[in-house]
Formats: structure tokens, sequence, C-alpha cells
């Protein structure tokens, strides 16, 4: 069964330092989405992406979140300066568009933590 | 955002059934998914409605009543694996594109032998 992979499994940083999380998305999906789950809160939405274009952001995703897909299979998350409170768990999804629903699929997620 | 609300825990045993509650705001109501979360793993969809009524799939059941902004999620004959925290998620077309999630905080289910 088609699956969402994001890689690395876990990453350790220091504060103000990029970091770049990558996802491949399930290969017939067009719709990619980031959420990120800080340690016993619920997920929270961060951005949606469709024809290599930004389609909603929150307003967590602020200036030091970007989005890329860079090539026909990637689709990457960079934090450009990490600060302490974006220690979490970022689940990459994707979703095909089934008679007007958007079926979202979660990668395994990637562990940021910010020292 | 969108005052999902779930119970934070509940407990059950092995065999029996369990009834997980999810209350939300109804203005903008789009859709409504449920999925499971194993602790330090990623969200698994198991269900999905957008009209009124009941979707069975095996030991998993999902109802909704729009006009009340109720869902519930009902597993039958629990086995231990089933332990698990359980999302409760909705789409709002306040603007939203792509099928925004809004996420309860989760019912985390402990099933015993």
């Amino acid at each position: 069964e088609p699956e969402v992979t994001q890689t690395p499994s876990h990453q350790v940083t220091q504060m103000g330092q990029e970091v770049i999380l990558r996802c491949v998305p399930i290969s017939n999906h067009l719709y990619f989405y980031w959420y990120r789950q800080i340690l016993g809160q619920k997920v929270e939405f961060l951005v949606s992406f469709y024809n290599n274009e930004i389609s909603e952001k929150s307003e967590i995703f602020d200036d030091q979140f970007s989005v890329e897909r860079p090539d026909g299979s990637n689709f990457t998350l960079k934090i450009r300066s990490t600060k302490l409170e974006d220690s979490a768990m970022y689940f990459c999804a994707s979703s095909e568009r089934l008679r007007g629903v958007y079926t979202q699929y979660f990668g395994p997620g990637t562990r940021l933590t910010v020292l | 955002g969108q005052n999902i609300d779930q119970p934070t825990e509940m407990t059950a045993t092995e065999g029996a059934i369990v009834q997980i509650n999810c209350t939300y705001q109804t203005s903008g109501f789009n859709g409504l998914f449920w999925y499971q979360q194993h602790a330090g793993e990623a969200p698994t969809f198991l269900s999905y409605n957008v009209l009124d009524g009941l979707e069975e799939k095996g030991r998993f059941s999902s109802f909704l009543s729009r006009s009340k902004g109720y869902s519930y999620l009902l597993l039958k004959e629990l086995q231990m694996k089933d332990s698990a925290s359980y999302l409760c998620a909705c789409y709002f077309d306040r603007g939203s594109t792509l099928g925004r999630l809004y996420f309860g905080r989760g019912t985390q289910l402990t099933v015993w032998p």
C-alpha cells in the first residue's frame, strides 16, 4: 500500500540553525500539507500546497517557514532560524481530491528537538 | 480553534464496545474525520462523515449529526492493539481551499485485558 515517507525521523539542532524536513508524498497525490504536534498537544495545521504554490497557511507559518517541491517527488519544509518553541513532531500529509473530499494520509513524522 | 471537543481519556476491557464522542462548532462545518494515533506515530485515517448517519467499517463505525454538531466513533470487540489516541478532525469551509483540518486534542483509549 502506498504511503507517505519522511526523513529524518529525528533531528536535533541548535537554536538559530536552519533545518530542512523532507517528505515524499504518495505518488498520485497532488495536494500536500505540513502539520505539527507539540508534545502532549493537538495536531496543528501549518500549510497546504498545490500546483507549486502555497494554498493556505496558518498563523504559525511565519516568515521563518518555507515549503518547496524541488522535484517531482519531494516536498520540503524549511525552518530558517529555529527557536526552542519549534520543538515538535512535524507530519507531512498528502491527498487526492475524491468526490470533493481531501482525505489526508500522514507520514510517520520527524521529531525536531531544538536545544 | 473551532472548539472541537472530545474526552481526554477513556478505558475499556478487551471484547467490549466503546463510544468516543466529539462535538464541534456547526458554523461552516463541512466534514469530519476520525484518525487513530499510536504513541510516537502518525495519525492513520479511520473514517469520514459529511452526511448525517452511521458509516460502518468492520469493527469501527462513525456517526454524525450535523444539526447537533456531534459525532461519535464506535469501536466493537475491542483488542489490546486498539489502545491509542483517537483524533476527531473537521473541515470548515470558511475560506479553506484544500481541506485544512482542525483537530481535537484526542481521546486516549486504554484497553485492559
